[in-house]
């Protein structure tokens, strides 16, 4: 079946400006996970769903970045007033009920300018 | 909290022979679930092999297998008759088990694999 798709594959946007990532988890997987992948900080968790409970936001590095999740399907990652340091690969994974492993997308590469 | 380590910033091999990459942890929790991801240059996360901490068997998937030891917090993967198509980067991951069924991964910061004719 079809994996974890992610759009747009590549985002260069200048300093300031608001984006949208967004993916489409693996049908029928109902956890959907967010995390950032940059060179000075590897790879870090940022947001998850989980069903339709209250999704866990710990990881979320400041009030810019946002997430939601819609029909328990497709999420969107957003991030306010980008700065350059927001530059990274942001990668979208999901997992299917009680199981552990976690099907990751291609990945968005973010690039503020 | 739970780490990661990966000592190997960089690891060559030849094809065909055998590589061992390796990977140590810290945690206080006793039910864990432990994995390697492959991300070649494409960028896609490939799941490679897990272990279940509550295992003492090591896992084995083709071409790939750990050596997983609780007591030390080591998980090191070995891959034999190494391809040309292994060279990527390689992540080792924890994730601990809740109650729920579902938590986030702590990633280490990788070692790349150069697989050379």
């Amino acid at each position: 079946g079809a994996g974890v798709s992610q759009s747009p594959s590549n985002k260069v946007t200048e300093k300031g400006k608001d984006v949208e990532l967004r993916c489409d988890p693996i049908s029928g997987h109902t956890a959907l996970y967010w995390y950032r992948q940059s060179l000075g900080q590897g790879l870090e968790f940022l947001i998850y769903f989980q069903g339709n409970s209250a999704p866990d936001k710990s990881g979320l590095p400041s009030d810019r970045f946002s997430a939601e999740r819609t029909g328990g399907s497709v999420s969107t990652l957003t991030i306010q007033r980008t700065q350059q340091e927001d530059s990274a690969v942001y990668l979208c994974a999901s997992s299917s009920p009680m199981a552990y492993e976690q099907y990751f997308g291609p990945g968005t590469r973010l690039t503020v300018t | 909290a739970q780490t990661v380590t990966q000592s190997q910033p960089e690891m060559s091999v030849q094809e065909a022979e055998t590589v061992t990459l390796s990977c140590t942890y810290d945690t206080s929790e006793n039910n864990y679930y432990l994995f390697w991801y492959k991300q070649p240059p494409s960028r896609q996360m490939i799941l490679v092999i897990r272990q279940e901490a509550y295992k003492q068997q090591n896992a084995t998937e083709n071409r790939f297998s750990v050596n997983f030891q609780k007591a030390a917090k080591s998980f090191s993967l070995k891959i034999s008759d190494s391809q040309l198509g292994d060279t990527a980067m390689y992540f080792c991951a924890f994730m601990p088990v809740m109650n729920s069924g579902y938590s986030t991964l702590t990633f280490g910061k990788g070692t790349m694999l150069l697989v050379s004719p």
